[in-house]
């Protein structure tokens, strides 16, 4: 059982380039999460899927776009990265409901310059 | 508009002592809260969740106290230990919002031997 997975570890991107940070999870969940991590942030959820087949937006979606493939892969994509987007990027997955608990990936971390 | 703080970025106890790591929130519609904890390179982990209806939830050497008036919620960790220095998050959600969670920015407690 891997959890959540996610790649790559790292990345370093130029300004405008685009890239695809990609997200699996192996628990048979039906929500899965975008988040990132910024210092003196914490965690700002980017976008989220509640089943597949749907997405919706969260607090930061703005340069950002997902797609939920399946119900186990949820990829976040760049479209023309920015400095502002440095962060690291956490995937995460749950049940659906109100006492769902998330479960995290290690993480991505991109640097944009 | 941050609606969960975490005033205090950083803390330091003694191992064997209390460690007290608190949360504000302003949305008074939120009624689950979760901690999670987070070590250097990997993904938040679930530690403990309180539901609105309680005012104490305890797991082992980790309780979480929450006061609904007063919008605060506490993490207490007794004894502490060196293998609880981490980032803790606190985080909070309401009835009927697909699981999304909003986080605090985060407070890194150091256990020293």
């Amino acid at each position: 059982n891997a959890g959540v997975t996610q790649t790559p570890k790292f990345q370093v991107l130029k300004t405008g380039q685009s890239m695809t940070l990609q997200c699996a999870q192996d628990m048979n969940h039906n929500s899965m999460y975008w988040y990132r991590q910024d210092p003196g942030m914490g965690l700002r959820l980017i976008y989220y899927s509640a089943s597949e087949g749907t997405t919706d937006k969260g607090e930061v979606p703005n340069g950002y776009n997902v797609s939920r493939l399946n119900k186990r892969e949820f990829s976040l994509r760049l479209e023309s990265a920015a400095p502002s987007q440095t962060s690291v990027y956490f995937c995460a997955s749950g049940r659906q409901g109100i006492r769902e608990t998330q479960y995290f990936g290690p993480g991505t971390r991109l640097l944009v310059l | 508009d941050q609606q969960v703080k975490q005033n205090s970025p950083s803390l330091s106890v003694q191992e064997g002592r209390i460690s007290i790591l608190n949360c504000d929130y302003t949305n008074s519609m939120f009624d689950y809260f979760l901690w999670y904890k987070k070590y250097p390179a990997e993904g938040p982990t679930f530690l403990i969740s309180i539901s609105s209806i309680k005012d104490k939830n305890e797991d082992g050497r980790f309780t979480v106290f929450l006061n609904k008036s007063a919008k605060h919620l506490s993490l207490h960790i007794v004894p502490s230990q060196p293998g609880d220095s981490a980032v803790y998050f606190c985080a909070a959600t309401r009835s009927g919002n697909t699981g999304k969670l909003i986080f605090g920015q985060g407070t890194t407690l150091q256990v020293k031997p």
